[in-house]
């Protein structure tokens, strides 16, 4: 059964950083590429960054680039989301994502129920 | 302001056929493939179509998508009220390098 679960969430001042982990179950991570997609309170889903099945393609949305880094453990099943720079406007549900492919977008096929972060100061 | 632009909402009554909008650019869905996604009420989204019309096995086949130039489709047959969710478009953008999603449909069954 696949399995995805983040954590490391919580409140952080405006500046501070943290760091999100995703603990994979049921699969194979090093076959697939990583994905973590936020949704702000009552709004929709906005991606955050790829990670191809190895770590060499690596791409960011506009609005976190220079601030956020991901990067995987393919042996110990862990996706991670380092966020610098928190601003308010980062506040949402985390989610990390599977891929069906192992490098580039094709479809996010499981998803984590996600970790909430709020910064706020 | 999303890249993709969905309507805010939709509706139908059970065992109907609806069909949800997505509308794009050369960028992106003129270029690339479409993904769907459902997200129920206080859930995780799901994907139900990738590939512009290729649905995973657990996603019944009431579910089908299409796309033509920078527009695309997920039509929604027999209708039933555990449809009732937000569906949420999405393509990878050439341009901006990354993916983008549309706003999102909330979908009601009367």
């Amino acid at each position: 059964q696949v399995q995805l679960e983040e954590s490391g969430g919580g409140v952080v001042q405006p500046g501070r950083s943290l760091k999100l982990t995703c603990e994979i179950s049921g699969f194979t991570l090093m076959n697939h590429a990583m994905h973590w997609v936020r949704q702000a309170p009552g709004k929709g889903l906005e991606w955050v960054a790829i990670l191809s099945y190895e770590g060499s393609h690596e791409k960011y949305a506009d609005s976190v680039k220079g601030r956020f880094t991901i990067s995987r453990d393919n042996y110990k099943n862990i996706v991670y989301l380092q966020m610098d720079g928190l601003r308010v406007e980062d506040t949402a549900v985390y989610h990390c994502a599977k891929d069906r492919n192992g490098v580039y977008y094709y479809g996010m096929e499981a998803w984590g129920q996600g970790t909430t972060v709020t910064v706020s100061s | 302001q999303s890249v993709l632009t969905q309507p805010l909402s939709a509706s139908g009554a059970p065992g109907q056929r609806i069909t949800l909008s997505c509308s794009g650019s050369s960028s992106n869905i003129g270029a690339n493939s479409v993904s769907w996604y459902q997200q129920l009420p206080e859930a995780a989204p799901k994907l139900l179509i990738c590939g512009n019309n290729e649905r995973p096995s657990d996603v019944p086949d009431r579910f089908s998508g299409s796309k033509s130039g920078t527009s695309a489709s997920l039509a929604i047959s027999g209708l039933q009220s555990e449809d009732e969710a937000d569906y949420y478009c999405a393509a990878w953008d050439d341009r901006l390098n990354g993916l983008v999603f549309g706003g999102g449909t909330k979908l009601t069954v009367l």
